[in-house]
C-alpha cells in the first residue's frame, strides 16, 4: 500500500519568513495530494491541492510543487504570519477505491514566532 | 453553507461497551469517509461509503463497522472498545468518487473518544 512521509516533525520560522514542508510517497499510481491545516481541537482544513497532471500550484501565499519522477511534493508558505501556526499534513491518494482513501503523512508542527 | 457535522463532540466509555458516532456530509456530496487519528499522527482511512454501499476499508478489525442512509450521512459503530480505540475519529465528505474536479475531501471537527 501506500506509503506517505513527511519532514520535518517540527518547524520554527520567524513571521515573515518562507516555510517549506516536503513529502515524499511510495505508489506511483498515485495522482492527488492534498495538503491540510489543522488546528488544535478542529479537524483538518483543505488548503491546496494538486493532481498528478500539474507540477506546481499557488493560491496566494500557499504554493505546492509536485515531483512525479522522484515521488515527492513539497508546501512553500512565504510571508507567514501567526495564524499560519498549526500542524500541516501532506496527503496521497490513487486511483484504486475511487481515490476517495487518503494515506497521510506523519504531520509538521510549524510554530511561527512575532 | 454548513460543513460536516459530526456527533457527538466528545464521548468516554468504558473498556468493552459499544460507540456509535454519526456524521452529516456537506450538502450535495453522497460519498463519506471514517478516519481514526491517535494524538501525534495523521488520520488513518477506515470506511468509505457511496451510495449506502461499502466502497473502501482500511485495515481495521471488524469490530469497526459503519453504514450510511439515504440522506447521505453516515454512521460508524465500535464494538468492544479497547484502550487503544482513544482517538479523533474524524469525517471527510466528497462529491463523487472518481469524477472530474471531485476529489476534495472536507473535514468534519471529529469525535473525540475516550475509552477507560
Amino acid at each position: 500500500g501506500e506509503n506517505v512521509e513527511q519532514h520535518p516533525s517540527t518547524l520554527s520560522v520567524q513571521e515573515g519568513d518562507s516555510a517549506v514542508i516536503k513529502c515524499t510517497y511510495s505508489d506511483s499510481a498515485s495522482n492527488y495530494f492534498p495538503w491540510y491545516k489543522q488546528e488544535l481541537g478542529k479537524g483538518p482544513q483543505l488548503i491546496i491541492d494538486i493532481r498528478s497532471n500539474v507540477g506546481e500550484k499557488k493560491d496566494q501565499r500557499i504554493a505546492v510543487t509536485l515531483n512525479k519522477t522522484a515521488k515527492h511534493f513539497s508546501l512553500h508558505i512565504t510571508e507567514t504570519q501567526p495564524e499560519d501556526s498549526a500542524v500541516y499534513f501532506c496527503a496521497a491518494s490513487g486511483r484504486a477505491g475511487g481515490g476517495n482513501k487518503l494515506t497521510f503523512g506523519t504531520g509538521t508542527q510549524l510554530k511561527v514566532e512575532l | 453553507d454548513a460543513g460536516v457535522t459530526q456527533s457527538p463532540t466528545h464521548l468516554i466509555k468504558t473498556r468493552g461497551q459499544q460507540v456509535t458516532l454519526r456524521c452529516s456530509p456537506i450538502s450535495g456530496h453522497k460519498s463519506v469517509s471514517w478516519y481514526q487519528q491517535v494524538l501525534g499522527q495523521g488520520p488513518q482511512f477506515i470506511f468509505q461509503y457511496y451510495e449506502k454501499e461499502e466502497r473502501g476499508r482500511g485495515n481495521f478489525p471488524d469490530r469497526f463497522s459503519a453504514r450510511q442512509f439515504p440522506n447521505y450521512s453516515s454512521e460508524l459503530n465500535v464494538n468492544a472498545l479497547l484502550l487503544g480505540d482513544s482517538a479523533l475519529y474524524l469525517c471527510a465528505s466528497r462529491r463523487e468518487p472518481g469524477q472530474g474536479s471531485s476529489y476534495e475531501q472536507y473535514f468534519g471537527p471529529g469525535t473525540r473518544l475516550t475509552v477507560t
